[in-house]
């Protein structure tokens, strides 16, 4: 089975700061990795996804993420944070089948609320 | 992607009753899921509900508590049997496009047992 811990709680950081969020990942077999963001009253919105290739994958709103096979992370980065990113964050995983497909299941981190004081 | 409505949106309902949750797809999927979110924690997969064929349910849920339909391609619905307080969540649903594992998701029903 796949398991993911994100190692922050909750991140607060000042506007144009920069940010990592981090998120470790533990699974026997390939797999597929995401963020995802969720606003306040609101449903999750995929940010990012790392599939295959190059490890370091842009995504929406200047976010992006670099994935490390060796250290099972995908830590969550940003140069400059605005106060509208204040949200929550989860990082997940899907097992990846065979012919390059998924089983479907995402396994979720606990999320990491970042908030972005002016 | 695709677009994801749910309803209701939110609910407050008694304990001892059912609520049935709706979810409509813009386009043809076929894997659907089905998501919980209690408060203040991250999400938990009920079930998997793909068209045809009985839904799949993760441990520690049953179909008996958590009856799912799977119509067609573009509808589902997540039923919460006999609520009590601790059934006080965010129900999401998801879709899968592509092969990846990858989903989208509905903005969610945010359901109060009193």
């Amino acid at each position: 089975a796949q398991s993911v811990t994100q190692l922050d709680s909750q991140v607060p950081v000042f506007e144009e700061a920069p940010v990592e969020l981090r998120c470790n990942y533990s699974s026997s077999v390939s797999v597929y990795l995401f963020w995802y963001v969720q606003y306040p009253n609101q449903g999750l919105q995929l940010l990012l996804k790392y599939l295959s290739g190059s490890t370091l994958v842009k995504g929406i709103n200047g976010f992006e993420a670099e994935f490390n096979k060796s250290q099972t992370s995908f830590h969550l980065r940003k140069p400059s944070v605005h106060i509208s990113d204040t949200a929550e964050y989860f990082c997940a995983v899907s097992v990846s089948a065979s012919r390059g497909t998924s089983y479907g299941k995402l396994t979720f981190g606990q999320g990491t609320i970042l908030t972005v004081h002016p | 992607s695709a677009v994801i409505s749910q309803k209701p949106s939110r609910d407050i309902c008694q304990r001892g009753t059912s609520l049935t949750i709706q979810c409509q797809v813009d386009s043809q999927v076929t894997m659907m899921f089905w998501y919980r979110q209690q408060p203040g924690q991250s999400l938990t997969l009920i079930a998997t509900a793909n068209q045809g064929s009985e839904a799949t349910y993760e441990s520690g849920f049953v179909i008996d508590k958590f009856p799912i339909s799977r119509p067609n391609l573009t509808f589902s619905t997540l039923t919460v049997s006999n609520m009590s307080p601790e059934d006080s969540s965010i129900y999401l649903c998801s879709v899968q496009t592509g092969g990846m594992g990858e989903q989208y998701f509905g903005p969610g029903t945010r359901l109060t047992v009193t």
